[in-house]
């Protein structure tokens, strides 16, 4: 099993419609991360969180919020979808223990927003 | 200006070839410093970290420039499976990560 796993992994939903993205992570990590890749953009980052009391918005929050349910868990909230907000989405972790700090990945999930 | 600016490529190299790829990062107090592979509609996955000192792993050697700010990553005896589009990425105050939008390689037979 995935040390990171997002649900679903494809979504197909209509303009309007609020969808949930969920991450879960077994790595024990504090930190979680949401990004969203568009073709030619790179990953850009939407939410982080570094524990469950701390939320703090990215470089491209607006339309999203999210929610810090636990440790293990971050979600991904989109209000009113619109079809700009079609693209891929990706969960990450990271942590400060140890000395290494790189960023692990979901599987991403593949949005479309009609 | 991006954080972090890489040439999107595609760099098209036979097999066997070497190919370097360069990175620059906007902020001089970054701090960690990272090269991710990722193959097409999948996650990224660590190719490795890149310290001062430089390091190399197999046919892999990645260089930090400090002073340039710049990273490149090196890579020697081109597989076909190194096929795939290259992050760089940076880190600052173990914090948020920054993302270069990718350099795209081809290795053909």
């Amino acid at each position: 099993d995935a040390d990171v796993t997002q649900t679903p992994r494809n979504r197909i939903t209509k303009t309007g419609k609020r969808i949930m993205l969920e991450c879960s992570q077994t790595k024990g990590h504090d930190r979680m991360y949401w990004y969203r890749q568009d073709p030619g953009l790179g990953l850009r980052l939407i939410y982080y969180s570094f524990d469950v009391k701390d939320i703090n918005k990215g470089e491209i929050s607006d339309g999203y919020s999210v929610s810090r349910q636990a440790q293990a868990k971050f979600s991904l909230s989109l209000e009113s979808a619109i079809p700009n907000q079609t693209a891929l989405y990706f969960c990450a972790t990271s942590d400060t223990q140890g000395g290494n700090t790189e960023a692990f990945f979901g599987q991403g999930t593949r949005l479309t927003v009609v | 200006r991006k954080e972090v600016e890489q040439d999107p490529g595609p760099f098209n190299v036979p097999e066997g070839a070497t190919v370097a790829f360069n990175c620059t990062y906007s902020n001089s107090a970054s701090q960690s410093f990272f090269w991710y592979r990722q193959d097409c509609r999948k996650e990224p996955k660590l190719l490795m970290s890149v310290y001062s000192s430089g390091n190399e792993d197999g046919r892999f050697t990645a260089q930090l420039n400090r002073a340039s700010q710049y990273i490149s990553l090196l890579i020697r005896d081109s597989k076909l499976s190194d096929s795939a589009t290259y992050l760089c990425v940076v880190q600052y105050n173990f914090n948020k990560f920054y993302f270069g939008s990718g350099t795209k390689l081809n290795v053909k037979p």
